[in-house]
């Protein structure tokens, strides 16, 4: 049974462009939502996190929103560039156990 | 600073061979997780380590086992290879016990033929 489920499962946006990428929860007690970013041949690399205490954290082009009530947590990357066209990842945790992840979205972001 | 290093970087094994696989953490990383990544199923959690200890475990049979050491570095071992096990395996450390600032190796492909 998939903790996260993940969506859309591949995305292809221009240049400039938003991509969102969505991701819900049933498990009330996950406390720690980060995504992850791969490159192919790569590890992936955490991107962004966030904790359910907050509704938006923003670095840089990346932003995660997050709605506690509907257990639904989403990635928007700002002005997207062709360098982002990546397999992202979003996951939860609960203290110090495991990362349950999503299945991945491959992004493309056309130039 | 050396990030997470797994060797090796590919590995094709037959049916019913068994296999290890190595996990080199970063420098001063206690804990080691490893993950089984593959198409459509994205990451599944197999196990992980601290300071020797293996102090969680994924759903997986028992042929997937693994190990640390006193410096850190990990291996994991998959016995009796099944078509199935086909995949990249993964392996993570950090500081603490704490998901957090959690940083991946480049992984090894695992082919079963």
């Amino acid at each position: 049974q998939q903790q996260v489920k993940q969506s859309p499962q591949s995305l292809i946006v221009q240049k400039g462009g938003i991509p969102i990428i969505n991701c819900a929860y049933e498990n009330t007690a996950f406390d720690y939502f980060p995504w992850y970013q791969q490159f192919p041949g790569k590890g992936p690399a955490l991107l962004i996190a966030i904790r359910p205490d907050v509704s938006e954290k923003k670095e840089g082009r990346f932003t995660i929103s997050f709605n506690k009530s509907a257990k639904q947590f989403s990635l928007h990357i700002m002005d997207s560039q062709p360098g982002d066209s990546a397999t992202y990842f979003c996951a939860a945790s609960t203290g110090a156990n495991n990362l349950f992840f999503g299945t991945g979205t491959r992004l493309t972001v056309i130039p | 600073k050396a990030g997470v290093t797994q060797t090796p970087r590919y590995l094709i094994k037959t049916r019913g061979q068994q296999v290890t696989l190595s996990c080199s953490p970063i420098s001063g990383h206690r804990s080691v997780s490893w993950y089984q990544q593959t198409p459509g199923q994205g990451l599944q959690f197999l196990f992980e380590y601290f300071s020797e200890t293996q102090r969680n475990k994924g759903n997986f049979p028992g042929r997937f086992s693994g190990r640390q050491f006193s410096n850190s570095r990990s291996e994991m071992n998959v016995s009796t290879l099944e078509l199935g096990d086909s995949a990249l395996y993964l392996c993570a450390s950090s500081r603490g016990q704490g998901k957090e600032k959690l940083f991946f190796g480049s992984g090894t492909q695992l082919s079963v033929l």
